[in-house]
């Protein structure tokens, strides 16, 4: 049971450059989601789609975008990176749309801007 | 000040230990209490999930939530080596609203 697959695992990426995480998931489930993870700061929303073909903005949404093209695929996009994007990046889906379902984490992607 | 407040740790206790980690927030509002597990490098996974006030028990672990103190606690009982890992809690006022995260507190325990 694969779950949530993120890649790349980790990634440098020189500022300014678009970068894109992506993020499948196997189980159907309705909603998706794109928490970033900083030292100290707890797991912060950045992006989520409660079904595929909508989307709506997190807690830190500046600098990100995604999409929905069907159930299973939620890629994060940084369209001009920057140092203070440099994080731990984890996708994670709920069976339903409601936001305090239980949540189903990938493994993560560990980004480094410089 | 943060809605939620976690004690980052880390927090160091020999193997069969009983083990209180806790957090407090400030928003009355919170009714869902939840607390997920993460390993290194590795995303959380839930570990408990209570609705309002009270005790909700599972094997080993137990989640306490007290509303009129603003704090909730998970207990670990007869800790192993395998639940280092660090733990963070998160709250929600309810469906339509996002989860608020704890930063998480490390967790080491001592063989």
């Amino acid at each position: 049971i694969a779950g949530i697959t993120q890649a790349p695992t980790s990634q440098i990426l020189a500022a300014g450059r678009r970068m894109t995480l992506r993020c499948t998931q196997d189980m159907r489930h309705n909603a998706m989601y794109w928490y970033r993870q900083d030292l100290g700061l707890g797991l912060r929303l950045i992006h989520y789609s409660n079904t595929a073909g909508t989307t709506g903005k997190g807690e830190v949404p500046d600098g990100y975008s995604v999409s929905r093209a069907n159930t299973d695929d939620f890629p994060l996009t940084l369209a001009s990176a920057v140092p203070s994007q440099t994080s731990v990046y984890f996708c994670a889906s709920t069976e339903g749309w409601r936001m305090n379902e239980k949540l189903f984490f990938g493994s993560g992607t560990q980004l480094s801007v410089l | 000040q943060k809605e939620v407040e976690q004690d980052p740790g880390p927090l160091s206790v020999p193997e069969g230990a009983i083990v209180s980690l806790n957090c407090t927030y400030s928003n009355s509002a919170f009714q869902y209490f939840m607390w997920y597990r993460q390993y290194s490098r590795k995303g959380p996974e839930l570990l408990m999930y209570t609705y309002s006030s009270g005790n909700k028990e599972d094997g080993r672990f137990t989640a306490q939530v007290d509303k009129s103190s603003k704090y909730i606690s998970l207990f670990i009982r007869d800790s192993q080596p395998s639940d280092s890992a660090t733990y963070l809690c998160a709250m929600s006022e309810g469906s339509n609203y996002q989860l608020i995260w704890g930063a998480g507190t490390k967790l080491i325990i001592k063989p």
